[in-house]
Parts: C-alpha cells; sequence; structure tokens
C-alpha cells in the first residue's frame, strides 16, 4: 500500500531555507492520477496548503507563500520535495506531504506521518 | 480566492449524540470539490468525505456528507468516543482549508 514519508531536518535558523524530501513508496509517483502536495500546520493551529506538484514538474503554491515556495519531484527517486525560503518563526509548523487524487476524489486521500520544523536561532 | 468558514468552532457533545458541522464558502464550489477530513492530537489528517457526500474507503455509515453551491454539512449521526476530533473541510479548487471545528466531550 502507497505510504509517503516526510524527512529533513528538525530545526532551521531564521532566514534561512528550509528544505524537506518526501519519499513515496508502494507506488509510483509518476501517475497521471495524482499530484503531490504540502501542507503545514502551526502549533495548536489549523491546516494551510503550501504548494503541490505534478509528477511532470508542474506545480501551484498558495498565492500567500509563493514568493518563498519551490516544490519539485525527482521521479527516479520517486520524491518530491519543499524549499521554503526566508524563514521566520511564523513558519515553525508540522509539515506533512500528501497524495491528491485527480480523478474521482479530488482531495488529499494518502497522508505522510508529518515532521515538526521549528524555526530558531 | 475562495475562503471557507466553518461552524462552530467547538461544539460539545455526549457520546451517541448527533453532531452537525458547517462550512460556508466565500463563493459557489462544485460539490465534486468539497472534502472533509478527521485529525486527532498528534496524527495526520484523514480523508473522510470526498464529493461533498462520498465516504472514503473505510469511513463508517455514521459519517455523512451533505451540502452544494457556498453551503455544506458533515454530520455524524450518533458519536463515537473515537470520533472526538478537528474536522476539516477543503475545496479542490485554490486547496484552501476551513479553520476547523473541534468535537470534544461534554
Amino acid at each position: 500500500q502507497l505510504q509517503l514519508q516526510e524527512s529533513g531536518p528538525g530545526l532551521v535558523k531564521p532566514s534561512e531555507t528550509l528544505s524537506l524530501t518526501c519519499t513515496v513508496s508502494g507506488g509510483s509517483i509518476s501517475s497521471s492520477s495524482y499530484y503531490w502536495g504540502w501542507i503545514r500546520q502551526p502549533p495548536g493551529k489549523g491546516l494551510e496548503w503550501i504548494g503541490s506538484i505534478y509528477y511532470s514538474g508542474s506545480t501551484y503554491y498558495n498565492p500567500s507563500l509563493k514568493s518563498r515556495v519551490t516544490i519539485s519531484v525527482d521521479t527516479s527517486k520517486n520524491q518530491f520535495s519543499l524549499k521554503l525560503s526566508s524563514v521566520t518563526a511564523a513558519d515553525t509548523a508540522v509539515y506533512y506531504c500528501a497524495r491528491r487524487e485527480q480523478q474521482l476524489v479530488y482531495a488529499f486521500d494518502i497522508w505522510g506521518q508529518g515532521t515538526m520544523v521549528t524555526v530558531s536561532s | 480566492e475562495i475562503v471557507l468558514t466553518q461552524s462552530p468552532g467547538t461544539l460539545s457533545l455526549s457520546p451517541g449524540e448527533r453532531a452537525t458541522l458547517s462550512c460556508r464558502a466565500s463563493q459557489s464550489v462544485s460539490s465534486s470539490y468539497l472534502a472533509w477530513y478527521q485529525q486527532k492530537p498528534g496524527q495526520a489528517p484523514r480523508l473522510l468525505i470526498y464529493g461533498a457526500s462520498s465516504r472514503a474507503t473505510g469511513i463508517p455509515d455514521r459519517f455523512s456528507g451533505s451540502g452544494s453551491g457556498t453551503d455544506f454539512t458533515l454530520t455524524i449521526s450518533r458519536l463515537e468516543p473515537e470520533d472526538f476530533a478537528v474536522y476539516y473541510c477543503q475545496q479542490y479548487g485554490s486547496s484552501s482549508f476551513g479553520q476547523g471545528t473541534k468535537v470534544e466531550i461534554k
């Protein structure tokens, strides 16, 4: 069964770039049926969609974060990645990667467990 | 950008009671594109409902979704102890989420 796993540093300094990778196992990232996304959740707060990518590399981002976000895909490794630049304490959150089904469900149907990222000096 | 507003913020109910959660969109949303998620503390969200009214795989039939246009509802017919959690709606177009409704034990 398909699984997603986030990985990356748990601590990032202010003004630096946050980098996370999501590894997809049990299935191929190169499917026309799915987009792959990043969602975050600050402590005690709600969910915020960051952006999504198709296996071809096509991306779209949350307008509020677009200037700082880059999402990329590596189909050879079955991975996709997030880079968020110029981070501040407001970027401290649990970061989730998830699969978005595009043909019937049109929702994030499989999620990673999430990884906590703290922005602090 | 479509904004989703959920109400109430918190719902205090007892096991066995019926829960009715609302999600209102700032402009019309296709029913095909409205989803509901459940999140328990320390866990990732889980997809409950897609297409406004279709249950995801493995979701019990006490969960149901309805609505169209700008008003959508998630109903839990009889609350089980494991249903106390936070619930989010989401629309596909801009992938935005509502702010969540917490269902807590009264």
